[in-house]
């Protein structure tokens, strides 16, 4: 059974552009959820979507935005990138079990110059 | 506020010796409690996971963690290391029925040979 894939691996953009991260969920989960990791901040999460909607959401800007696809596939976009928003993009699905947790991909590192 | 404190930012052991890493949380009611285990530029991989019933939970890589509602705890323990183990250990909660993680800041071990 694959596991959740995300791509690209790695992005290098320049500030003031924006960014659109993919994320595939395991075949048959229909919850995605997003987190971005810094070594100085760490893990922190940024939204979920299950079925299309967005059922949470962090404490990011407005620049931080998601959509989830009818297939469960998931995008994440940064507009306006700012140097800070270098880091480790980590996206999560999971089933519609209860009592289940998430299974992450490898990640998407973002690198803004 | 809900958060995870991992107070061990480091620690090193060596390889056949025991681990604990340890995890409190601040949670209004019990929450899902989990550990992953992350390899340098990788995504994060389920040890083990609480959700109800046994307190003393096993998980994968012969690691078992213990829940200790009146501490707040949830540590990570192994009885014997190996060189394989080292990498970053973090600590979750999540309230049920979603993936919103709250994460500590993690717990880098380093094994010595």
């Amino acid at each position: 059974k694959a596991g959740v894939t995300q791509t690209p691996r790695y992005l290098i953009k320049t500030r003031g552009q924006q960014v659109t991260l993919s994320c595939s969920p395991i075949s048959g989960h229909r919850s995605v959820s997003w987190y971005q990791q810094t070594p100085g901040q760490g893990l922190q999460f940024l939204f979920e979507y299950f079925s299309e909607t967005q059922r949470n959401k962090g404490n990011f800007p407005g620049r931080f935005s998601g959509r989830q696809f009818s297939n469960s596939r998931s995008e994440m976009n940064v507009s306006t990138l700012e140097l800070g928003d270098s880091a480790l993009y980590l996206c999560a699905s999971s089933s519609t079990l209860a009592d289940t947790e998430a299974f992450f991909g490898q990640g998407t590192r973002l690198t803004v110059v | 506020a809900q958060s995870v404190t991992q107070p061990d930012i480091h620690i090193t052991v060596s390889e056949g010796a025991s681990l604990e890493l340890r995890c409190n949380y601040s949670y209004g009611a019990t929450p899902y409690l989990f550990w992953y285990v992350q390899s340098p530029g990788q995504g994060l991989q389920l040890l083990l996971k609480y959700f109800s019933g046994d307190t003393l939970v096993q998980g994968i890589k012969g690691f078992e963690a213990e829940f200790k509602r009146s501490q707040s705890s949830f540590n990570l323990r192994k009885p014997s290391v190996h060189w394989s183990d080292a990498a970053e250990y973090f600590c979750a909660v999540a309230p049920s029925g979603t993936y919103k993680y709250i994460f500590g800041t993690g717990t880098r071990l380093k094994v010595l040979a």
